[in-house]
Order: C-alpha cells, then sequence, then structure tokens
C-alpha cells in the first residue's frame, strides 16, 4: 500500500501557484519524499524529490515540513498543460526500493 | 537521448487470447520495470530486472504473465491467456543510477480485453 494520502482532485487558475498537499505521517527517516507527475496518455514523468531540506529545480518547489510529516509541490505558474495526476511517494533512495504509486491529486488548470 | 520505447501503443484482444509487448529502455540503464495502471489508479509494479535477472517478481500473476529480459537491454512482457480484468495500461520504466535516481517512463501499450 502506498504510504502517502492526497486529495484526489484540485482545481488551479491559469498563472496562479498550485500548492499540491502530501501527508507522509508514517515516515521514517531515511524515506525520500518524490513527486512525479502523469499527463493524459503518457508514463509518468520525474519531477522532484527531496529528504528534509525544501528543493527547487526548474519545474516545481517541494517544501516538506520541519516533522517531514507531510509536504507541499508547488508549482509557480500554472499553465493548461500543467494539467495532470500528481503523485506523492516515499521510499528509501537506495537501488533495491521501489516505488509505490498510490492515485495521487488530478490536477486541473483552468484557464 | 532517446526515452523508453513500447511497442505497440494500443492492442485490443479477445479474452482467452494471447499478447506480447515490447520494451527498449534508454540505452545503458540496467534497471527495467513493468508496471500495470488499470483506469483511475496509479501503476502497480509487476516485474523489476536488474540487467537479465529477475529482482522482484512477487506481483506478478505468474499463472499468466511472463517477462524476460534477454541480453539484459529490450524486454517482453506476455499474457497468456488473457481475461478481462487484464484490461489495463502497461508501463514499461528504465533507471540508470544518476544522481536522482530517478525511473523513467515510456508512454505505455493500452491493452483491451474484450
Amino acid at each position: 500500500d502506498a504510504k502517502t494520502t492526497q486529495p484526489p482532485s484540485m482545481d488551479c487558475a491559469e498563472g496562479r501557484a498550485a500548492n499540491l498537499p502530501c501527508n507522509h505521517s508514517t515516515i521514517s527517516g531515511n524515506e525520500y519524499v518524490y513527486w512525479y507527475r502523469q499527463i493524459h496518455s503518457q508514463g509518468p514523468q520525474y519531477i522532484i524529490h527531496g529528504l528534509k531540506n525544501n528543493e527547487t529545480n526548474e519545474m516545481a518547489s517541494l517544501i516538506i515540513t520541519e516533522d517531514r510529516k507531510s509536504s507541499t509541490l508547488i508549482l509557480p505558474h500554472a499553465t493548461l498543460r500543467d494539467t495532470a495526476v500528481y503523485y506523492c511517494i516515499v521510499r528509501r533512495n537506495n537501488y533495491g526500493q521501489n516505488f509505490v504509486f498510490g492515485p495521487g491529486t488530478r490536477l486541473s488548470v483552468l484557464p | 537521448e532517446a526515452g523508453v520505447a513500447q511497442s505497440p501503443r494500443y492492442k485490443i484482444i479477445e479474452k482467452r487470447q494471447s499478447v506480447a509487448f515490447w520494451c527498449n529502455p534508454i540505452s545503458g540503464h540496467a534497471t527495467l520495470y513493468w508496471y500495470q495502471q488499470i483506469l483511475g489508479q496509479g501503476p502497480k509494479l509487476l516485474i523489476q530486472f536488474q540487467n537479465n535477472g529477475v529482482v522482484d517478481d512477487s506481483q506478478l500473476p505468474k499463472d499468466r504473465f511472463s517477462a524476460e529480459r534477454l541480453k539484459g537491454v529490450d524486454s517482453t512482457l506476455k499474457i497468456q491467456p488473457a481475461k478481462l480484468e487484464d484490461s489495463a495500461v502497461y508501463l514499461c520504466a528504465s533507471r540508470g543510477g544518476g544522481v536522482y535516481n530517478e525511473q523513467f517512463f515510456g508512454p505505455g501499450t493500452r491493452l483491451t480485453v474484450l
């Protein structure tokens, strides 16, 4: 079973920030938080991951709470192409650990 | 770099027939995965290969599903015989142990069993 809880769906206005929450209250000290997204009819795509510090890349920012029990993925200026299902996954960052995908959050960016 | 290639993109068969899917991972990626994604759900891992050896096939329904990765490059996933509940998208992913340790996914094969 997935170790994360996400809202099933969210809407966001085009050009505004999209803030996608994820709860992972049972996360252990050596588990990372990964975010992937899946645009319709495509395979999942890596977005970002982090351990305990906030992370930013060209796609998004990841904010992890100090107790690491929850996190937020931020798309700073959402576009229509960001409409997708977003998956939050926790896993150890070693070779043998696999991803367990939950149902994710379906983000709809509205014009 | 070229991404993960999969074929066919779509397949429609009748129950009890056989079907095979093909995957060509990113060049140099030692780890290859097959996932099953049922409509409305996240992908579920079926099998993981490290080079040409199986690392994890605990969720593969071995009575009807089989997979191989000869020579540690391309892989095929076969279903024989297919059931209605096998209707899903079958995703292939590969990982090369890069800095982010992320998996790269192919576009998937959408299977419809009638």
